[in-house]
């Protein structure tokens, strides 16, 4: 069984410019969520993505898209970086959006830095 | 809204003594699941032990448990005989069966050998 996978794991960046992340689900998990974590804080729920299509997103602004593909991998895009974007941003996946245990298996993170 | 709140920022135990982790959580909803997840430094978040709000009997996996209060809306985890390896970022968190999980700020660990 082949776990959550995250690339890359660190990236530095300056304002204004734009960043991919990328993540690999869970064998067999179909429902991906992305979360940023600042440090010294909990994970903050950014959108979560089931089937190809945005299922549900927190309070974060539009420059923060994302995608699945087929497969269920997933990309997060931020656009317009900002300072404040600096933190570990997490990808869990998932079997379903609702119901069952409502585990999240996770990644260990991309850990993003705006100089 | 729903919230986590963990009050404790760090705790530190002793090794093979026993610690209490506290959170409590706010929801209307009458069905849910709480988690708590251990993240150890640089490595993955891991789930420790999860929680349905209709079972009243609470969780344990070895030697983790939890005392569920539901009335209470409190949701603490007790960690028996601590080894070094249990020291990480524990977060309590909270989901009502949709695509949101909530977690709160974290409380670290701390083991003495």
């Amino acid at each position: 069984e082949t776990g959550v996978t995250q690339s890359p794991t660190h990236l530095i960046k300056t304002r204004g410019q734009q960043v991919t992340l990328r993540c690999s689900s869970q064998s067999g998990h179909n429902t991906v969520s992305w979360y940023q974590q600042a440090l010294g804080q909990g994970p903050q729920f950014i959108f979560q993505y089931y089937r190809e299509e945005e299922n549900g997103r927190g309070n974060f602004p539009p420059r923060f898209s994302g995608l699945q593909f087929p497969n269920y991998s997933s990309e997060l895009n931020v656009n317009a970086l900002e300072l404040d974007d600096s933190a570990l941003y997490l990808c869990a996946s998932s079997l379903g959006v609702t119901g069952g245990s409502g585990e999240l298996f996770f990644g260990e993170g991309s850990r993003l830095t705006v100089l | 809204a729903q919230t986590v709140t963990q009050s404790q920022p760090e705790m530190s135990v002793q090794e093979a003594e026993t610690v209490t982790l506290s959170c409590t959580y706010d929801t209307s909803e009458s069905d849910y699941y709480l988690f708590w997840y251990k993240q150890p430094p640089s490595r993955q978040m891991i789930l420790v032990i999860r929680q349905e709000a209709y079972k009243q009997q609470n969780a344990t996996e070895n030697r983790f448990s939890v005392n569920f209060q539901k009335a209470a809306k409190s949701f603490s985890l007790k960690i028996s005989d601590s080894q070094l390896g249990d020291a990480a970022m524990y977060f309590c968190a909270h989901n009502t069966g949709g695509f949101k999980t909530i977690f709160g700020a974290g409380t670290r660990l701390f083991v003495k050998a």
